[in-house]
């Protein structure tokens, strides 16, 4: 069974760049789709966008400017960087995985709140 | 973006109830949809894939259907258990897109 765990900064300071690692257990990654999803009370849950182990990405138009995602398989970790920020930006952070051939979310991390704030 | 109309965004019910959510996808997306559960402080839970398949682990008193642009989410004999807030999301097309939520209480 897949385990993923959210960790980073909770505080960004506004203009900054947010920076987020999770960790994959208990599974391959070079066989998921592996995804952000962010919740937060004015928006609801909002796909982040995607990475496979090749590198190859996905992310939303909405947020397309300002985020980047990398992978090190040899880690294990895939991450989100998130530039430019504001209060709006701040949520509780998912990360997901998508297994192959399916569109749905499987198993996610327990999520990390991140909060924009000087 | 495909928008997905979720109804209501609460309820409230007694144990034993019939209740029914629905979404409204903004354009024809087949059964592209998946259902999730999520309760207070956790992250969401995988309920239905494919509009009507059952994920493993959830009693038989779930059921999701639906085809094109609308579909539903029904929990028969509600339990205590099931409270907490319930999410479509569609895969038709790119960006993968949530419903704003139902949150359920008894």
């Amino acid at each position: 069974q897949v385990q993923l765990q959210e960790s980073g900064p909770v505080l960004v300071k506004p203009s900054g760049t947010l920076s987020l690692t999770c960790t994959v257990s208990g599974g391959s990654i070079n066989l998921h789709f592996w995804s952000w999803v962010r919740q937060s009370p004015g928006k609801g849950l909002e796909w982040i966008g995607y990475i496979q182990h090749t590198g190859t990405s996905s992310y939303n138009p909405s947020l397309k400017s300002r985020v980047r995602m990398s992978i090190d398989t040899s880690k294990k970790q895939f991450s989100l960087n998130l530039s430019s920020v504001t209060a709006a930006d701040t949520a509780v952070y998912y990360c997901a995985s998508v297994p192959p051939e399916m569109a749905y979310f499987d198993y996610w991390g327990q999520g990390s709140l991140v909060t924009v704030s000087s | 973006d495909i928008q997905m109309t979720q109804s209501p965004s609460s309820l409230s019910a007694s144990v034993g109830d019939r209740v029914t959510i629905t979404c409204q996808a903004s354009q024809d997306i087949i059964t592209s949809v998946n259902w999730y559960q999520q309760k207070p402080g956790k992250a969401p839970e995988l309920l239905i894939y494919d509009a009507s398949n059952l994920e493993t682990g959830f009693p038989s008193r779930f059921s999701g259907g639906g085809y094109g642009t609308h579909f539903t989410l029904t929990i028969t004999n509600v339990q205590p258990e099931d409270i907490g807030t319930y999410f479509c999301q569609q895969y038709g097309s790119l960006p993968l897109t949530f419903g704003g939520g139902t949150k359920v209480e008894i």
